[in-house]
């Protein structure tokens, strides 16, 4: 079982639609969880970090499930530049804080 | 604020060469610094963990005695690719976790712009 997994889309939304995405992870011992965002040939950008309780930053709602390892990403009224690969990240836990990528969900909003 | 800079941005090097990339911090400490490589249609992956002044921690399956790192200070580390064939062709990103005040933000990871190395 792959240590993160994600649906690698690519997703096709009208602009203004609401998308959600979600991953599952492996590694029980992972106590950060983020969503980022990578642009075509660029570095990953944090977008946000992810809590038990739920978190949510404008357009964007984030959910975390320990017990079932699930991390979910909504986005609302999206974008045109809300398109990009969406990045599920977990660290790896047990003292170390190299972080363990997703391949990534890849989003297109068309107008 | 929490800016990190690598360079070169690409290179493109003869089989058999050495090639060092640079990753600072610009306007914070760093004691910690990751390295992870991305190949196309891959996700990152984790290759090393760089820790000032000490020895970096590496990765399973990553040859240590061929990607050479140095953290010399709290701004910088180096990543060298030592006698470079065409499959160490990638994109190399270095990341750097914020460093305030004696206790770490082990939740802040600020990335790199990356190195995308090409080798013929």
């Amino acid at each position: 079982r792959k240590e993160v997994e994600q649906d690698p889309g690519p997703f096709n939304v009208p602009e203004g639609a609401t998308v959600a995405f979600n991953c599952t992870y492996s590694n029980s011992a992972s106590q950060s969880f983020f969503w980022y965002r990578q642009d075509c040939r660029k570095e990953p950008k944090l977008l946000m970090s992810v809590y038990s309780s739920g978190n949510e930053d404008g357009r964007f709602t984030a959910q975390l499930n320990r017990a079932s390892q699930y991390i979910s990403l909504l986005i609302r009224d999206s974008k045109l530049s809300d398109s990009a690969t969406y990045l599920c990240v977990v660290n790896k836990g047990g003292g170390a804080d190299g972080l363990t990528f997703g391949k990534g969900t890849h989003l297109i909003i068309q107008p | 604020g929490a800016v990190v800079s690598q360079h070169p941005s690409w290179v493109i090097c003869k089989s058999g060469t050495s090639v060092k990339i640079e990753c600072r911090s610009l306007d914070f400490q760093a004691t910690t610094m990751f390295w992870y490589r991305q190949f196309p249609k891959q996700s990152l992956m984790l290759m090393a963990t760089s820790n000032e002044g000490s020895k970096a921690t590496y990765e399973q399956g990553v040859e240590k005695d061929k990607f050479l790192i140095n953290h010399a200070s709290l701004t910088l580390s180096t990543l060298t690719v030592t006698s470079a064939h065409p499959e160490d062709s990638s994109f190399y990103i270095c990341s750097a976790r914020d460093f305030q005040g004696g206790r770490a933000r082990t939740d802040t990871q600020y990335f790199g712009p990356g190195t995308r190395l090409t080798v013929l």
